[in-house]
């Protein structure tokens, strides 16, 4: 398995500003992704987090909008451009378990914004 | 996109019942990924199903898998308290890893 920190665990943010959320995995993985999920729905992909290259965004994202960075593969950072009040949502980062466990994702805590 | 579509949307039972949720999709898979989020929290991970696989056992969990019929099933047997959570099915469909998730059961179990 995998143990996912996410960092901030919930903000409260203004309208117009943007947030950055980190994820750091605790060993090395080669696949890494966003997800987003609106108060009270399914959790839709954002994007994979690709290490060394520009990441690859799902129909609907873009990067203007979520800028994600890979330094390496261990952590990951996404940010919340220019926000709304719509993108009030949980913002997490799941990756692809190493070794055995190969195919199965898992799941950080999640980050909980709410833009005013 | 492909999502998985999930029923019931809310199911409650009473504690001691068994739990069953259903899960459909669209395309060819690679395998089927079953998810408990508790009110709002991170997913915790219950059990994954291969495509080539018809059924797996996990403790008080059993997951069917029915490729022809582009459906799975998550049983959990003689629920507790700490069951209520939300259920999430999520499906491989891709060779980038890439899972999409279903619309969610909303479990409630009564004491």
């Amino acid at each position: 398995s995998a143990v996912i920190s996410q960092k901030p665990s919930r903000d409260i943010c203004q309208r117009g500003t943007s947030l950055t959320i980190q994820c750091q995995v605790d060993s090395q993985v080669t696949m890494m992704f966003w997800y987003r999920q609106q108060p009270g729905q399914s959790l839709t992909l954002i994007a994979t987090a690709n290490q060394g290259s520009e990441a690859t965004y799902e129909s609907g994202f873009v990067i203007d909008k979520f800028p994600i960075s890979r330094p390496n593969l261990t952590f990951s950072t996404l940010t919340v451009s220019n926000m709304s009040p719509e993108d009030s949502s949980i913002y997490l980062c799941s990756v692809e378990a190493p070794g055995d466990d190969q195919e199965t994702q898992y799941f950080g805590p999640g980050t909980r914004l709410l833009v005013l | 996109s492909q999502q998985g579509e999930e029923d019931p949307q809310a199911l409650s039972i009473q504690e001691g019942e068994n739990a069953t949720m259903n899960c459909s999709y669209k395309t060819s898979i690679n395998n089927l990924q079953w998810y408990r989020q508790n009110s709002g929290r991170g997913l915790v991970h219950l059990i994954l199903i291969r495509s080539n696989e018809r059924e797996k056992h996990s403790g008080r969990l059993r997951v069917t898998l029915d490729t022809s019929k582009k459906s799975s099933s998550l049983l959990i047997t003689a629920s507790r308290a700490a069951d209520t959570a939300s259920y999430f099915c999520a499906t491989d469909y891709s060779s980038a890893s890439k899972i999409i998730f279903g619309s969610g059961t909303r479990l409630s179990i009564r004491p």
